[in-house]
């Protein structure tokens, strides 16, 4: 699986949009983009996922470039809760070797501020 | 649906002293897999199972011993405790979609301390 670069903490203001970015440049055609959070002391939890396409649920949106070497995970107005160790991770399908492994790098500590 | 549960929450450990951590999830998913996550870090797959009855190991696997009798329900068990198994213990679990896997879901963790 391809290996993730983000930057260690970033602020946003509370009702602002929250931007984060993740560089991913060695992925392959086959892997898709996932992005999990951590907040304090809770298991992870799962935020969204893309293969090329930018996605959008409820909770996020997901921008991927053209060449797939980076993305961004947009949380359009951060609220206080929304404080937690954000992780990006790059993964294979389930045919491949990767049998559905998450590899969790440091990530990016995102503080959100009144 | 209770999603993932993880008995107990917290645990403290003699060096060599035994335990089993359980983790039982309701959503009928194949795939149940066992973190490990030390402070200021991300999470280490320890073991991981791709169905009933399977185990494999994951980047970690030394010291720890896991079983998948039921669906449900999968064990990590500590057969002689180290302080270097001091850690919080995630399970979680996914099922395959199209071939794909996608969302896994998470337990609330146990956290476990080795003196």
């Amino acid at each position: 699986d391809a290996k993730t670069t983000q930057p260690t903490s970033m602020d946003c203001a509370e009702g602002r949009a929250a931007n984060l970015p993740c560089n991913h440049s060695t992925i392959s055609g086959n892997e898709y983009v996932y992005w999990y959070r951590q907040i304090h002391s809770q298991g992870p939890q799962y935020i969204i996922h893309g293969l090329k396409n930018n996605e959008t649920n409820e909770m996020a949106s997901l921008i991927i470039t053209e060449d797939r070497k980076s993305s961004t995970l947009i949380l359009p107005h951060a609220t206080l809760r929304d404080t937690a160790v954000y992780y990006c991770i790059v993964r294979g399908n389930a045919g491949g070797t990767s049998y559905g492994k998450l590899t969790f790098g440091q990530g990016t500590i995102l503080t959100v501020h009144p | 649906n209770a999603g993932v549960t993880q008995t107990p929450k917290f645990r403290v450990l003699k060096t060599g002293q035994s335990m089993t951590l359980l983790c039982a999830q309701d959503m009928n998913h194949e795939y149940m897999y066992w973190y490990r996550q030390d402070p200021g870090m991300g999470l280490r797959l320890i073991h991981y199972s791709v169905g009933e009855g399977t185990t494999a190991k994951g980047e970690v696997p030394d010291g720890y011993n896991v079983s998948r009798l039921k669906k449900q329900n999968f064990l990590l068990g500590l057969e002689s405790a180290a302080p270097s198994q001091t850690s919080v213990y995630f399970c979680a679990s996914t099922r395959p979609l199209d071939g794909q896997l996608y969302e896994q879901y998470f337990g609330p963790g146990t956290r476990l301390t080795v003196t």
